[in-house]
C-alpha cells in the first residue's frame, strides 16, 4: 500500500481481555516497529522486526505483550489479559533497513482504551 | 541509555515567525530523525539527518554529531506547522529502534 495501514483505529475494551493490533507495513519494506505513545511515557520502542532475523523484543514492557510477523510482511502485537496501564495509542513504522539507515514512516495508530 | 532532550518544550509563534527548535543528546548516534505529529496525532517524517544539513521547503535542519545535537528550522511560520515536534536517535549496534525526546509543542497563531 501507499504509507503503513493499522487496524483497528479504536479498540474498546474491558480489564482482563486479550486484544490483537494489526500492521501492514509499506509493500518492500523489510523493517517494521511497533512504538506506543502514553500521556506519561511519551513514546516508546517495543519491538522490531527485520527480515526473518529474530526480533529485538528489548522494549516489550511485560510478558503479557508479544507480537509475531508472518510473511515478512503482516504485524500482529498481542496483549493479554489487559491492564488500565495498557491503555495508549500503539503505533507501527516500517523502514527500507533495520540499521538506522532510512527514515521510518508510521501509521495512523491504534488508540487502545482499557475499562 | 541515550538521553534525548528537546527545548522549548512550548513555544507560540505568530503567523510567518521563523523559530528554532534544538534537540540534545547524550551519547553518539547513527540515525536521528525530526517528526512532526499533527493535531490529528499523524506523525509525520520530516528528516532523516543523521549529520550535515537538509531543507525542505520552509523547513531545514542541521545535526552536529560530534556536538551531539540537531536544530530544526521553522521559517514563514503557517498555522498548519502547529502540532508537537519530535527529534528521535538510534544508536550504534541496537538496530533501527528510535529513542524519542519529549518534543516541542508548537502553536501558529494566525
Amino acid at each position: 500500500g501507499a504509507g503503513v495501514s493499522q487496524s483497528p483505529s479504536n479498540k474498546v475494551t474491558e480489564k482482563g481481555k486479550d486484544v490483537e493490533l494489526r500492521c501492514d507495513p509499506i509493500s518492500g519494506h523489510t523493517a517494521l516497529y511497533w512504538y506506543r505513545q502514553s500521556l506519561g511515557q511519551g513514546l516508546e520502542f517495543l519491538i522490531y522486526f527485520q527480515g526473518n532475523s529474530a526480533p529485538d523484543k528489548s522494549g516489550l514492557p511485560s510478558d503479557r505483550f508479544s507480537a509475531e510477523r508472518t510473511g515478512g510482511s503482516v504485524s500482529t502485537l498481542t496483549i493479554q489479559r489487559t491492564q488500565q496501564e495498557d491503555s495508549a495509542v500503539y503505533l507501527c513504522a516500517s523502514s527500507q533497513d533495520s540499521r538506522g539507515h532510512q527514515p521510518q514512516h508510521f501509521g495512523d495508530g491504534t488508540r487502545l482504551s482499557i475499562l | 541509555g541515550i538521553q534525548v532532550e528537546q527545548s522549548p518544550p512550548d513555544l507560540i509563534l505568530q503567523e510567518g515567525a521563523n523559530s528554532t527548535l534544538r534537540c540534545n543528546f547524550s551519547d553518539s548516534v547513527n540515525n536521528l530523525q525530526w517528526f512532526h505529529q499533527n493535531p490529528w496525532g499523524q506523525l509525520i517524517n520530516l528528516f532523516y539527518i543523521p549529520s550535515g544539513t537538509k531543507q525542505n521547503g520552509r523547513l531545514s535542519a542541521t545535526t552536529v554529531a560530534t556536538e551531539r545535537y540537531s536544530l530544526l528550522y521553522i521559517s514563514s511560520s503557517q498555522t498548519t506547522d502547529s502540532g508537537v515536534y519530535f527529534c528521535a536517535v538510534g544508536v550504534w549496534g541496537q538496530g533501527g529502534k528510535l529513542i524519542f525526546g519529549q518534543g516541542t509543542e508548537l502553536s501558529v497563531k494566525p
